[in-house]
């Protein structure tokens, strides 16, 4: 079974371009997460998507924005970046919110490099 | 506010030398307790969720336990492919998640 996708792998972008990071849920899936990791520090959660409706949201700027889709992919938009938005961009999916089944599965992460 | 602690930062161990990881943690209503590895530049690994204090579950060579303040990674006999940053979280409502800083371990032959 195919787990958690995201896209891009890498990314470098400069000071004040946008950037849009792209996630696929487990198959069954209707949870998304995301959550920023600096090195050296745990991650930290921007947002969460349950059934196409925002859920949750962590102390970010207005400039991080998200959104999901019918078929419960996820996109984060990142607008006027940031030195400091230079992170690994981690996407996770759970299958329902509310239950015990909330353990999230976590993809391999969009590194991006803002210069 | 929800606030999770790893200790040790860093733990070097040699194979077979057997050790725990600790996780404090401070949260309004548990609804559970996660361990996770995180491999170098991955996303982490999915490993263990505990719900209720005095649970316990094994996988391979890691044990977690979980009391009111705080839960052990125990690791019997590792192996130089145990070698990873191991984290903590708590889940603070509707499953956002409140990592800790992580333990890198570091397990020489």
């Amino acid at each position: 079974d195919a787990g958690v996708t995201q896209s891009p792998t890498h990314l470098i972008k400069t000071r004040g371009q946008h950037v849009t990071l792209r996630c696929s849920p487990i198959s069954g899936h209707k949870s998304v997460s995301w959550y920023q990791q600096v090195l050296g520090q745990g991650p930290q959660f921007i947002f969460q998507y349950y059934e196409k409706e925002e859920r949750g949201r962590g102390n970010f700027p207005d400039r991080f924005s998200a959104r999901q889709f019918p078929n419960y992919s996820s996109e984060l938009n990142v607008n006027a970046l940031l030195l400091g938005d230079s992170a690994l961009y981690l996407c996770a999916s759970s299958p329902v919110l509310g239950t015990l089944q909330e353990t999230q599965y976590f993809g391999p992460g969009t590194r991006l490099l803002v210069l | 506010e929800d606030q999770v602690t790893q200790s040790p930062e860093a733990l070097r161990l040699q194979e077979g030398e057997s050790s725990s990881l600790n996780c404090s943690y401070t949260v309004s209503g548990l609804r559970g307790l996660f361990w996770y590895r995180q491999d170098p530049g991955k996303g982490p690994e999915f490993l263990f969720t505990l719900y209720s204090a005095g649970e316990e579950k094994e996988k391979e060579r890691l044990k977690a336990t979980l009391t009111k303040k705080e839960s052990f990674l125990h690791i019997t006999a590792p192996k130089p492919e145990d070698s990873a940053t191991y984290l903590c979280a708590v889940n603070s409502g509707y499953s956002t998640l409140t990592f800790g800083k992580g333990t890198m371990l570091l397990v020489s032959p």
